[in-house]
């Protein structure tokens, strides 16, 4: 079993529609959780990150992380074409510097 | 700011030859950096991480004699694939990270990676 599980996609959506992104993990001394937006030919630039449980918003994102399930989420609101990339969970372990990656769920938002 | 710039952006070469991947930090310090390989629909994985002046730190799998990664100054660290074989062809991207809180680039309590964006190796 993998450590971080995301569905790769892609992912179809009209320009304004919500749009949900999860990861699943197994390690459950993961405690940062990220989010990367990378656009094709470019690295990974950090969207969002969170600390242990909750939600964290910025934005149109919303980033959440759910513990107990072991299951993060980022919601992107009013979706815009330029939100079309591939977007990438991320985790580690407190005071590590060791990122676990998603394969990542290619987003395409059409207008 | 915080921008990672890595070259060449791809390379093909015969297989046993040598390549080298230059990553450099254009406007901060990075203390630390960080190679990671993605192969393609497959997560992206951490080779190893290198501190400037100090020898890499490999990830387990990792052969240390293949994959020679040398930081030498604070703004560039090199990767070199010898010998390289046509399973070795993959995207290969660097990161780095200033020196922490007090100098960070963000006022968070993350100390952020920030990414190059990659370098695609085809070896025949």
């Amino acid at each position: 079993q993998k450590e971080v599980e995301q569905d790769p996609g892609p992912l179809s959506v009209p320009e304004g529609a919500i749009v949900s992104l999860n990861c699943t993990y197994s390690n459950s001394a993961f405690q940062y959780f990220m989010w990367y937006r990378q656009y094709s030919r470019k690295g990974p630039e950090l969207l969002m990150y969170t600390y242990s449980s909750g939600n964290k918003e910025d934005g149109r994102f919303t980033a959440q992380v759910d513990k107990s399930s072991k299951y993060i989420s980022l919601f992107i609101r009013d979706s815009q074409p330029s939100d079309s990339a591939t977007y990438l969970c991320a985790m580690s372990v407190y005071n590590t510097d060791k990122l676990i990656f998603g394969t990542g769920t290619r987003l395409q938002v059409f207008p | 700011g915080a921008v990672v710039s890595q070259h060449p952006s791809w390379v093909i070469c015969k297989s046993g030859t040598s390549v080298k991947i230059e990553c450099r930090s254009l406007d901060f310090q990075a203390t630390t950096m960080f190679w990671y390989r993605q192969f393609p629909k497959q997560s992206l994985m951490l080779m190893a991480t290198s501190n400037e002046g100090s020898k890499a730190t490999y990830e387990q799998g990792v052969e240390k004699d293949k994959f020679l990664i040398n930081h030498a100054s604070l703004t560039l660290s090199t990767l070199t694939v010898t010998s390289a074989h046509p399973e070795d062809s993959s995207f290969y991207i660097c990161s780095a990270r200033g020196p922490g809180l007090a100098g960070g680039l963000r006022k968070s309590s993350y100390n952020e990676q920030f990414f190059g964006p990659g370098t695609r190796l085809t070896v025949l």
